[in-house]
């Protein structure tokens, strides 16, 4: 149990919409991360928020975009959903200190695209 | 450009013996290095992790290996039980020049522990 949580846990979009999917991070944790699970890969990077502001971004186009709260909340949106689009969305989220950080994962949401 | 692989997509043991995962990277970039578990229908949970400037890192039945000279690393469980079936990620970042946010995946290793 990481005490990162994420809503909904299953979705289904049409190809052309747009999605809103949202997490809560771990207690005391002021960065999240945001990644992408295809079938049968490793979770792929999208981007990073640090104080509410993005710390590094992923090969991935401007259409998926994100948002942290003051709460340390987040939101990732994904525009003009593509096919490809399908997968599992996974945030994670650890404490930045001037040291090493591990990163805490939540169950998921699994998006897919019609 | 894969910069992790985990060449064995599966590993089966039986229950009591060694599983042993192993994880190659190419990035030399990369000085810090993570194992994560991950379950069906559940997020990657941290198992154990290992820093460059060591070769070995030890918690419980789990260490990991770290040669840098041959950018591999290997997990290995001792003993092993069935509970530790599970798909099995290894991962890397670079804490250098503040790029220490993004952890980079292989594409996992099933691991399937026979009673």
């Amino acid at each position: 149990e990481t005490g990162v949580t994420q809503s909904p846990t299953h979705l289904i979009k049409t190809r052309g919409q747009q999605v809103t999917l949202r997490c809560s991070s771990q207690s005391g944790h002021n960065t999240v991360s945001w990644y992408q699970q295809a079938l049968g890969q490793g979770p792929q990077f999208i981007f990073q928020y640090y104080r509410e502001e993005e710390n590094g971004r992923g090969n991935f186009p401007p259409r998926f975009s994100g948002l942290q709260f003051p709460n340390y909340s987040s939101e990732l949106n994904v525009n003009a959903l593509e096919l490809d689009d399908s997968a599992l969305y996974l945030c994670a989220s650890s404490l930045m200190t001037g040291g090493g950080y591990t990163q805490y994962f939540g169950p998921g949401t699994r998006l897919t695209v019609l | 450009d894969q910069q992790v692989k985990q060449n064995s997509p599966s590993l089966s043991v039986q229950e009591g013996r060694i599983s042993i995962l192993n994880c190659d990277y190419t990035n030399s970039m990369f000085d810090y290095f993570l194992w994560y578990k991950k379950y069906p229908a559940e997020g990657p949970t941290f198992l154990i992790s290992i820093s460059s400037i060591k070769d070995k890192n030890e918690d419980g039945r789990f260490t990991v290996f770290l040669n840098k000279s041959a950018k591999h690393l290997s997990l290995h469980i001792v003993p092993s039980q069935p509970g530790d079936s599970a798909v099995y990620f290894c991962a890397a970042r670079s804490d250098r020049g503040g790029s220490n946010y993004k952890l980079t995946f292989g594409k996992g290793t099933l691991l399937t522990v026979n009673p």
